[in-house]
């Protein structure tokens, strides 16, 4: 079965820094990743999202991952971070389910604060 | 603009009760989600379906049912509500794996407190 590991329950970044989320994944065959935001009190949306392909993945809001087979990763990056960045971040990797779709399994999230 | 949009945003009910959280969205999609959000436990699929009455358990489907009559209406069902299912719940709809797209589209979420 496959599971997602998110180290950083919480990131302190301040603002105009760079940031980098942790992720990594146990899959046997080709996963399929996601990274999703939740702001406070809303929904997840979708930030990007990796298939196959080029390796290093370019987002909304600035954001971009790189999947790395080797280290079984799929690490989330923003050169610069913007106060409203501040959310709830959760990885995801989809695995194939019934009916051919893919059932994505969750990580815990990383929740990101962002000091003026 | 895509939409799943979830009946209540806040619910209050007490112990024992039937409860209903209902689901639609207006992108023809074949799968629909349940998932409940704890803090520090991520999000945990309850049940997911692929098509119309069909339905399968997901990671927690323990205390929980669900049904799937019309393709935009996913509901879920707590047959006798109880404290430890206080929580967050979150429905979301994507394509069919088949068509290759699998992002998943979320409601705004439904915050359940048991009494």
């Amino acid at each position: 079965a496959q599971s997602v590991t998110q180290p950083d329950i919480h990131i302190t970044v301040s603002e105009g820094a760079s940031l980098e989320l942790r992720c990594n994944y146990s899959y046997g065959a080709t996963p399929y990743l996601f990274w999703y935001v939740q702001s406070p009190g809303q929904g997840l949306q979708l930030l990007l999202k990796y298939f196959s392909g080029d390796t290093l993945v370019q987002g909304i809001k600035g954001f971009e991952a790189e999947f790395k087979r080797s280290q079984s990763s799929f690490n989330l990056r923003k050169p610069s971070v913007h106060w409203s960045d501040a959310a709830e971040y959760f990885c995801a990797v989809g695995a194939r389910g019934s009916g051919g779709s893919y059932i994505p399994t969750f990580g815990r999230g990383t929740s990101l604060i962002v000091h003026p | 603009d895509v939409k799943v949009t979830q009946s209540s945003r806040y619910l209050v009910k007490r112990t024992g009760e039937k409860v209903f959280l209902e689901c639609v969205q207006d992108m023809d999609h074949e799968n629909m989600f349940w998932y409940r959000q704890d803090p520090g436990l991520g999000l945990r699929l309850i049940y997911f379906s692929y098509d119309v009455k069909m339905k399968e358990k997901g990671d927690i489907p323990e205390g929980y049912s669900v049904s799937r009559e019309k393709k935009e209406r996913f509901s879920l069902i707590l047959e006798s509500a109880s404290t430890n299912q206080t929580s967050m719940y979150l429905c979301a709809s994507s394509l069919s794996g088949l068509a290759g797209n699998n992002e998943q589209f979320f409601g705004p979420g439904t915050r359940l407190t048991v009494l």
